[in-house]
């Protein structure tokens, strides 16, 4: 079985300062990896994914995650925080076996504020 | 291009009661699947369509029920309703062919159940 956790419900930072949203899995194989974004009262949007190729990945919105086997982790980070990326942010997990029927596993979620 | 759609956007029922929700997937997607958000969580895996047939579930009782259409588009149906169904279902389609397709989500659909 597969699982995420997220730690830290909620994260703030201020206007331009870092943003470290963390990320941890439990899978019995190399997983894929995802960050999501949701925003009030709106679906999930991608931000990037981890499946197998670079261990850096770059995705929309100056965001980026480094996967790291030997943490178990896939921290998102982005380095000048926007008012704008004030949401929720969800991490999740998929098992590369199933390939395109793949269902995807989320941790809890971490909501951002930043503050002006 | 559309993106995902679901219908209705908000819905209040009765414990008891049945409701039917609807999701039409992005353009050219074949693979519906559905997720179940409660407030303050991660969405939980509901079940997955394609090619009409439920391919697989996640852990949800069978009051819990589907269905995909030829043109792709599917149905999340929720017999006996409980307080606890209250939540927000999202839709998501992928492209079948590859691992790791982006799963694109729809908006969701608001259930409240008094």
């Amino acid at each position: 079985a597969q699982s995420v956790t997220q730690l830290g419900s909620h994260v703030s930072v201020s206007e331009g300062a870092l943003v470290l949203l963390r990320c941890n899995y439990s899978s019995s194989v190399p997983p894929y990896l995802f960050w999501y974004v949701q925003y009030p009262n709106q679906g999930l949007q991608l931000l990037l994914k981890y499946t197998s190729a670079a261990t850096l990945v770059k995705g929309i919105n100056g965001f980026e995650a480094e996967f790291k086997k030997s943490e178990t982790s896939f921290h998102l980070t982005k380095p000048s925080a926007h008012m704008r990326d004030a949401a929720e942010y969800f991490c999740a997990v998929s098992d590369p076996r199933l390939g395109s029927n793949y269902k995807l596993t989320f941790g809890k979620g971490t909501l951002l504020t930043v503050n002006p | 291009d559309a993106g995902v759609t679901q219908s209705p956007t908000h819905l209040i029922k009765t414990r008891g009661q049945q409701v039917t929700l609807r999701c039409s997937p992005k353009s050219g997607h074949d693979t519906v699947s559905w997720y179940q958000q409660a407030l303050g969580q991660g969405p939980q895996f509901i079940f997955q369509y394609y090619e009409e047939e439920e391919r697989q579930r996640g852990n949800f009782p069978d009051r819990f029920s589907g269905h995909q259409f030829p043109n792709y588009s599917s149905e999340l149906n929720v017999n006996a309703l409980l307080l606890g169904d209250s939540a927000l279902y999202l839709c998501a389609s992928n492209l079948g062919g590859l691992a790791g397709n982006e799963q694109f989500f729809g908006p969701g659909t608001r259930l409240t159940v008094l």
